[in-house]
């Protein structure tokens, strides 16, 4: 069974469109995440939600609108998408009453505008 | 703002060898984790061992051990035994022991494997 799971896990789509990327997790974990992994492979944190409250919103263009309707899911949506949106999007969960635990990472999304 | 430096961007090792990554960080707080994780061309990331910053001891996972010097605030990820799926970025991370819980990455190292 796969503990986080984001769909696509690819996704091509034209400068201007919307796109949401779905993430679920399967694992009881209080807390999410949204990183992003530029062409260079640095990762970086986007979002950090911990059952379902917004704890870390970092230096994101507002078209970025995480949404999470549970504590098992943290979806991604982007309006109005830019060459510069191009990146993988990896969704991640942990545990984080009783102190920080490992963050177990979904395969990522791969985003590709044209 | 606490950092995270990997100052070898590419590293090789012979099959069968023990390599060494080097990872260091910059924090004031006394409380938080660090962690290697391995991202193979699948692009999965995989945790591939933690270390608590209270606990004195160094981490060991099978082939996979870590020294840790906290003092120096330095992290290195020793391999040993290298195999041919070890071939990998390898990311140090850090993670403090407060509210937010995110973690911060360093630029990775990109380990080749020759056989």
């Amino acid at each position: 069974d796969t503990a986080v799971s984001q769909t696509p896990k690819y996704l091509v789509t034209q400068m201007g469109n919307d796109k949401s990327i779905k993430c679920e997790q399967n694992l009881g974990h209080d807390t999410m995440y949204w990183y992003k992994q530029d062409s260079k492979k640095f990762l970086k944190i986007m979002f950090s939600y911990n059952n379902k409250e917004l704890i870390i919103n970092e230096t994101v263009p507002n078209r970025f609108s995480p949404k999470s309707p549970d504590k098992a899911h943290l979806n991604l949506h982007i309006n109005s998408l830019e060459l510069g949106d191009s990146a993988v999007y990896f969704c991640a969960s942990s545990q984080r009453t009783g102190g920080p635990q490992p963050q177990h990472f979904g395969d990522g999304t791969r985003l590709s505008i044209l | 703002a606490q950092t995270v430096t990997q100052s070898q961007p590419e590293m090789s090792v012979q099959e069968a060898e023990t390599v060494t990554l080097s990872c260091t960080y910059d924090t004031s707080e006394s409380d938080y984790y660090l962690f290697w994780y391995k991202q193979p061309p699948s692009r999965q990331m995989i945790l591939v061992i933690r270390q608590e910053a209270y606990k004195q001891q160094n981490a060991t996972e099978n082939r996979f051990s870590v020294n840790f010097q906290k003092a120096a605030k330095s992290f290195s990820l020793k391999i040993s035994d290298s195999q041919l799926g070890d071939a990998a970025m390898y990311f140090c991370a850090y993670g403090d022991g407060g509210s937010q819980g995110n973690l911060i990455f360093g630029k990775g190292t990109k380990l080749s494997v020759k056989p």
